[in-house]
């Protein structure tokens, strides 16, 4: 079955610098990719996803990119700030009941 | 536009009590429900999920089951709760496309003492 690999569990960055996530994927007929924040106490948010048909996508400070090949897609987050600092989910769509598998999550500290 | 309703926000239970946690979903019909648990610091695990009335597929067996009595309702029950069962407990929704972003509840935070 699909399974999906997330990495770092934490991630500490000084603010203003970027935070890059990566997440790794099994099936390769997979063909969407969200990724999720969760900030303390909170529910999960879609933040930004991809489908399979392109590389790379941003909104603002917030990239996702796509190796298909070496299945795998990042997070990239620029220019830092407080409010970033929550716990960051990535998942893949499984195509056998078209449910999403997640990643364990990554802590994002920002450090002032 | 769509809301989804979590009840209680809180709940504390003692070992081998009853639980019923119930999730209303407004302004869709015909949505895929899903129920996750959360345990304290950790990811989502993936409970069950429903796609229609009735239909109800476990991911994890344990002592909890779900019921769907209507189209936009999803019940999580357990008989007697254990000591494991607590954590966060999110309901979740998606459109019945190919791409589904799921929505989250605000939760339910249960602690099982």
């Amino acid at each position: 079955g699909e399974n999906v690999e997330q990495h770092p569990s934490t991630l500490s960055v000084q603010e203003g610098d970027s935070a890059v996530i990566k997440c790794t994927y099994s099936d390769s007929a997979s063909n969407y990719f969200p990724w999720y924040k969760q900030e303390l106490g909170k529910r999960p948010q879609l933040i930004i996803d991809i489908r399979s048909n392109v590389g790379e996508k941003k909104d603002q400070r917030i990239a996702v990119t796509l190796n298909k090949t070496a299945k795998h897609f990042s997070l990239h987050i620029t220019e830092t700030q407080p409010e970033d600092s929550a716990v960051y989910f990535c998942a893949v769509l499984k195509r056998s009941n078209y449910q999403l598998i997640w990643g364990a999550g990554t802590k994002l500290i920002i450090k002032p | 536009s769509q809301t989804i309703h979590q009840w209680p926000a809180t709940l504390v239970q003692p070992v081998g009590s009853p639980l019923s946690l119930e999730c209303t979903v407004e302004g869709t019909s015909n949505p895929n429900l899903y129920w996750y648990r959360q345990a304290a610091g950790r990811g989502l695990q993936l409970l069950f999920y429903s796609v229609g009335i009735g239909q109800i597929s476990s991911e994890v067996p344990q002592n909890l089951s779900a019921s769907r009595p209507q189209d936009r309702q999803f019940i999580l029950s357990s008989k007697k709760l254990l000591l494991s069962d607590s954590g966060f407990y999110l309901c979740a929704w998606s459109e019945a496309t190919l791409y589904n972003e799921q929505f989250f509840g605000p939760g339910t935070r249960l602690t099982v003492l």
